[in-house]
């Protein structure tokens, strides 16, 4: 089966700083990964996702993320958070096209002016 | 921009009493799901549809639940007996069932079973 674990429920950084929300996951399959994002009273909308290929794969927003297969890792970057970004975070993993995504428990940021 | 719409946004009812909620996917999409999200906690996996007919679903899918694509636009999802651990937020989601591997989501409807 697989699952994901989110590092972390809060996270705060400074304005202007390094955003890094960790994320792991179990798969027996070679999983495609997923960041989401939802911003207070919204829907879910997809930062970005990794199928295959490029193991550094960049989003919305100036996100970006990277899949290391080695160390069942795919956490979320930003070299400068803004305001903006504070949001919850959700890192998910689906075991085939068009099947059902798994979500972690999601990571809440919170940027500090 | 297509995107999916879920109505009505909150919903209120009392234990007992059954809900329908309503979804309308991205028009050209194959795929449908539903999920749903516990205040606090994490979004879970209800059920997924294709091709008319429940492609899987997950443990908590139980008789009380079920999906209906009843015109070609709209995908429902029926809870039969509300009970009060049934509120939550509910998300529908379709994908094209090409290459983007993306699904979209609605903007939720907030069941409140009193």
């Amino acid at each position: 089966a697989q699952s994901v674990t989110q590092l972390g429920s809060h996270v705060s950084v400074s304005e202007g700083a390094l955003v890094l929300l960790r994320c792991n996951y179990s798969s027996s399959v070679p999983p495609y990964l997923f960041w989401y994002v939802q911003y207070p009273n919204q829907g879910l909308q997809l930062l970005l996702k990794y199928t295959t290929g490029a193991t550094l794969v960049k989003g919305i927003n100036g996100f970006e993320a990277e899949f290391k297969k080695s160390e069942t890792s795919f956490h979320l970057t930003k070299p400068s958070a803004h305001m903006s970004d504070a949001a919850e975070y959700f890192c998910a993993v689906s075991p085939n096209r068009d099947d059902k995504i798994i979500f972690g428990k999601g990571t809440r940021l919170h940027i500090l002016p | 921009e297509p995107e999916v719409t879920q109505t009505p946004s909150h919903q209120v009812t009392q234990m007992g009493q059954e809900v329908i909620l309503r979804c309308v996917p991205i028009s050209n999409h194959l795929y449908f799901y539903w999920y749903r999200q516990i205040l606090g906690q994490k979004v879970e996996f209800l059920v997924s549809f294709y091709n008319n007919e429940i492609s899987e679903k997950s443990e908590i899918f139980d008789d009380q639940f079920s999906v209906e694509r009843p015109d070609g636009s709209n995908f429902t999802l029926k809870i039969r007996s509300t009970k009060l651990e049934d509120s939550a937020m509910y998300f529908c989601a379709s994908s094209s069932g090409q290459s983007s591997y993306e699904q979209y989501f609605g903007p939720g409807t907030r069941l409140t079973v009193t």
